[in-house]
């Protein structure tokens, strides 16, 4: 089936500081991908839908500054929390769709990579 | 807003139990997808039912769609504690093929 893989699963950092994740189609090309926020108990929400080769398309409220995301190949997207404060503690996860059968507009997801801002 | 609304928000029932979870829309939609996760994990698509069609069988899982209605609903049957985890309805809206909107999702407890 289809893999995506999500790095890192769990990092904490300093306020201030930036943190990059990466989001990896293992067996499948994804001309798009997806970044999501969930909070404890709670709903996905969409923040962003990164695709391959062009600009990222922003959910309304997201600062693309701050959030910024990379779709350089086929295969791989980078979300990197510029700057990270407290209150971007959260579950961030990816997905992605096969770009051989979008038809079905599946999302195949990442394991999620919990962030923690000091 | 969210696109889903789904209730129970909490399930807890006993192993070999059927367990029902009910989902709601509320625009025009391609189709509609269930994901489970387990929790601080990512999702797991379980199965998918197009807009033409009223149900959908998938091992232990049987699902309905309404479209009169705006809703669907997901059955578990005989359920096992490793179904425990939260689900959620995903929707794709007709005319942007790419985007689902999640769900505010059930949490199922099985227990032994």
């Amino acid at each position: 089936g289809a893999v995506v893989s999500q790095h890192p699963s769990w990092v904490i950092c300093k306020s201030g500081t930036s943190v990059k994740i990466e989001c990896r189609s293992l067996d499948f090309q994804a001309t798009t991908m997806f970044w999501y926020r969930q909070f404890p108990k709670q709903s996905l929400m969409l923040m962003a839908t990164s695709n391959e080769g062009s600009k990222a398309t922003y959910e309304q409220g997201v600062e693309k500054d701050k959030f910024l995301i990379n779709h350089a190949s086929l295969t791989l997207s980078t979300l990197t929390v510029t700057s990270a404060h407290p209150e971007d503690s959260s579950f961030y996860i990816c997905s992605a769709r096969d770009s051989v059968d979008l038809a079905k507009n599946i999302q195949y997801f990442g394991a999620g990579t919990r962030l923690s801002v000091l | 807003s969210q696109q889903g609304e789904e209730d129970p928000q909490a399930l807890s029932i006993q192993e070999g139990e059927n367990a029902t979870m009910n989902c709601s829309y509320k625009t025009s939609i391609n189709n509609l997808q269930w994901y489970r996760q387990n929790s601080g994990r990512g999702l797991v698509h379980l199965i998918l039912i197009r807009s033409n069609e009223r149900e959908k069988h998938s091992g232990r899982l049987r699902v309905t769609l309404d479209t009169s209605k705006k809703s669907s609903s997901l059955l578990i049957t005989a359920s096992r504690a490793a179904d425990t985890a939260s689900y959620f309805c995903a929707t794709g809206k007709t005319g942007t093929a790419s985007k689902l909107t999640f769900g505010t999702g059930t949490r199922l407890q099985v227990t032994l």
